[in-house]
């Protein structure tokens, strides 16, 4: 089975940085994907997590603990067209899809 | 505009009725998705595919039905809609199963009354 915990929301200012912390227990990892959903709209890809480190995009970055069970997307300079959930997502051996948290919705404020 | 597609984008239905929700992708890929996603409980899924012909049971699959027939379609069907089952549905698919990036289509609001 797998568990994924998320913050369920946070908030955060224009042109600060803010971490979106993720947690997960399961049988057997393949790697962790990070996924920005905007109200009403698809989930989009951000990036994926494999091996133990940081992976830096642009602004956004996502770090990754195999050892620890932990992620984080690490969001820099943030920009009004952030606010979104930012939904953590397990690829589990074996499995046929991916897991995903409940999200956490992000508001960034002026 | 290479993708994946949905219709229709937002139904109202009444129980009891049946519904087909239509997914179409030109991207190839191979494994396919539905997932269903409700305020507090994220994205669940409903059945999968990892190859035309062949279809699997996900996490919530009561209630609901998909065939395979082709690569490039992957329709859901409610045989006899519930309200329990108003949601947003969201087809996805990705070039292989598992760790593969996955490009979502824009979703189908459903509200079943």
């Amino acid at each position: 089975g797998q568990n994924i915990d998320q913050p369920t929301e946070m908030t955060a200012t224009e042109g600060a940085i803010v971490q979106i912390n993720c947690t997960y227990q399961t049988s057997g990892f393949n790697g962790l994907f990070w996924y920005q959903q905007h109200a009403g709209e698809a989930p989009t890809f951000l990036s994926y997590n494999v091996l133990d480190g940081l992976e830096e995009k642009g602004r956004f970055s996502s770090f990754l603990s195999r050892s620890k069970g932990y992620s984080y997307l690490l969001l820099k300079e943030l920009q009004m067209k952030d606010s979104a959930s930012y939904l953590c997502a397990v690829d589990q051996t074996g499995a046929n899809n991916l897991f995903f948290g409940t999200g956490t919705r992000l508001t960034v404020i002026p | 505009i290479a993708g994946i597609t949905q219709a229709p984008t937002s139904q109202i239905l009444a129980a009891g009725r049946r519904m087909t929700l239509r997914c179409t992708q030109d991207m190839r890929h191979n494994a396919m998705y539905w997932y269903r996603q409700d305020l507090g409980l994220g994205l669940r899924l409903i059945h999968y595919s990892n190859t035309a012909g062949t279809t699997g049971k996900g996490e919530v699959p009561d209630g609901y039905s998909v065939s395979r027939a082709n690569t490039d379609d992957f329709p859901l069907t409610l045989a006899s809609a519930v309200p329990s089952q108003t949601s947003v549905y969201f087809c996805a698919s990705s070039q292989k199963q598992g760790a593969s990036e996955a490009f979502f289509g824009q979703g189908t609001r459903l509200t079943v009354v």
